[in-house]
């Protein structure tokens, strides 16, 4: 089956710092760029990162540059999100997603259920 | 950064009426413009890429059409399954945008 499934969040105190993960099946992992894309509650999605298949070339917003960075390990099928020096307004449920093909000018045809981060004393 | 501008934020309609939504970039980008329903509690699912090419499984009551910077989701007969958010969303290259989202609900 075909499917993309996130962990690691988790409740962690303003300036902490967290490790999401996402595994990917059902496809040949290396051959798509994979983004994150995040929802606050009860808030519209906000695209967070991307890495191209085979990793040379990363991307974020301009909200998480230089606090957050994207990796991934195509041996193990695995999707990474570190982020550091966490606000309270990077919480939100954390998506991982697909391309729908190879290159760049695809859109998110495959979503994981979401992992929580909050980020409160 | 290209800005996404959706409209309106939200409608009311009845079941059977034709539904409209709006979504306007700030730059022209040609037609990578794609459209998401999200149901309460759940997951985004595309529906419409391209900007008018439909998704296997998308009932056709569903259709998009625009190119450069004005794009539109309509909905010929609203059906009571429609109920969600509706986001427009600009996916070439990097950043990628997002609309604010459309919140559809049935009178």
């Amino acid at each position: 089956e075909v499917q993309l499934f996130e962990s690691g969040g988790d409740l962690v105190p303003p300036g902490g710092s967290l490790r999401l993960s996402c595994a990917a099946s059902g496809f040949t992992f290396n051959n798509y760029n994979m983004h994150w894309v995040r929802q606050a509650p009860g808030k519209g999605l906000e695209w967070v990162s991307g890495i191209s298949g085979g990793g040379s070339t990363k991307n974020y917003a301009d909200s998480v540059t230089g606090r957050f960075t994207v990796s991934r390990d195509n041996s193990q099928n695995t999707l990474y999100l570190q982020m550091n020096s966490l606000r309270a307004e990077d919480t939100a449920f954390y998506y991982c997603a697909k391309r729908a093909g190879s290159g760049s000018n695809y859109p998110l045809d495959l979503w994981g259920q979401g992992t929580l981060v909050t980020v409160s004393s | 950064d290209i800005q996404m501008t959706q409209s309106p934020s939200s409608l009311s309609a009845s079941v059977g009426d034709r539904v409209t939504i709006s979504c306007r970039a700030s730059q022209g980008i040609s037609n990578s413009l794609a459209w998401y329903q999200q149901k309460p509690g759940k997951v985004p699912k595309l529906l419409i890429s391209a900007a008018s090419t439909l998704e296997s499984g998308v009932p056709s009551r569903f259709s998009g059409s625009g190119s450069g910077t004005d794009f539109t989701l309509t909905i010929s007969s609203l059906q009571p399954d429609d109920v969600a958010t509706y986001y427009c969303h600009k996916y070439n290259g990097a950043p990628q945008t997002f609309g604010q989202g459309t919140k559809v609900e049935i009178k």
